[in-house]
């Protein structure tokens, strides 16, 4: 059972348009969210987050957008450059468990910004 | 470069032998995770090693383990190993263990199982 999905495994855009990346979950207890972007031959880095308390995140030219009544969030990115090419994986955590952490996965979508 | 060292990067083995993948978390960070990116799929957690102790537990095979020693190093020791084992395995870590932190992750060892 798949919790956290990307549905769209890739996306090409033009440099300088926007770029959105989508993600769904089912576990209505998640109630923070990450996305990471991740090049090849590096592992993830973490890129911008969202507290369930909020609806949006802004940090320069990323912004992530959630909406809890659908269990969707959304990443924009505005201007679109060649560097950020790469797969962005949504995730997804709740607080319930206490101090156990797990964070919970997408598969990933593969970006590819065109010059 | 993320802090987090993982080796080795590239491991060929045959089935049924067993493996010891070894991460060192950033400087400071207390907590270690496991996780496991197969083809196709999305990082799935593994285990995380909170200062010595495990913290948490996710959909870790039995022939699997980990451990986190006094310097805060861990390995993942991967038994009798099937075909199916066949992935890229990530150590990350963060500074403490509260389910908001972002963690910083090693650049992965591919593992290939023949």
């Amino acid at each position: 059972d798949q919790q956290v999905k990307q549905n769209s495994p890739s996306l090409s855009v033009q440099e300088g348009r926007i770029s959105i990346l989508n993600c769904d979950y089912t576990n209505s207890m998640f109630d923070y969210f990450l996305w990471y972007k991740k090049y090849p031959a590096e592992g993830p880095t973490f890129l911008i987050s969202i507290s369930s308390i909020k609806d949006k995140n802004e940090d320069g030219r990323f912004t992530v957008f959630l909406n809890k009544s659908a269990k969707h969030l959304s990443l924009h990115i505005v201007p679109s450059q060649p560097g950020d090419s790469a797969v962005y994986f949504c995730a997804a955590s709740d607080h319930s468990g206490g101090s156990n952490y797990k964070l919970t996965f997408g598969k990933g979508t593969l970006l590819t910004v065109n010059p | 470069d993320s802090g987090v060292t993982q080796t080795p990067k590239h491991l060929i083995t045959a089935t049924g032998q067993r493996v010891t993948l070894r991460c060192s978390p950033r400087s400071g960070d207390l907590s270690v995770y496991w996780y496991q990116q197969s083809l196709d799929q999305g990082l799935q957690f593994l285990i995380q090693y909170y200062n010595g102790e495990e913290r948490a537990k996710g959909n870790i095979l039995e022939r699997f383990s980990a451990q986190q020693f006094p310097d805060l190093h861990s390995e993942l020791n991967l038994s009798s190993l099937e075909l199916g084992d066949s992935a890229l395995y990530f150590c990350a870590s963060s500074a403490q263990s509260y389910s908001n932190e972002k963690l910083f992750f090693g650049s992965g060892t591919q593992l290939s199982v023949l």
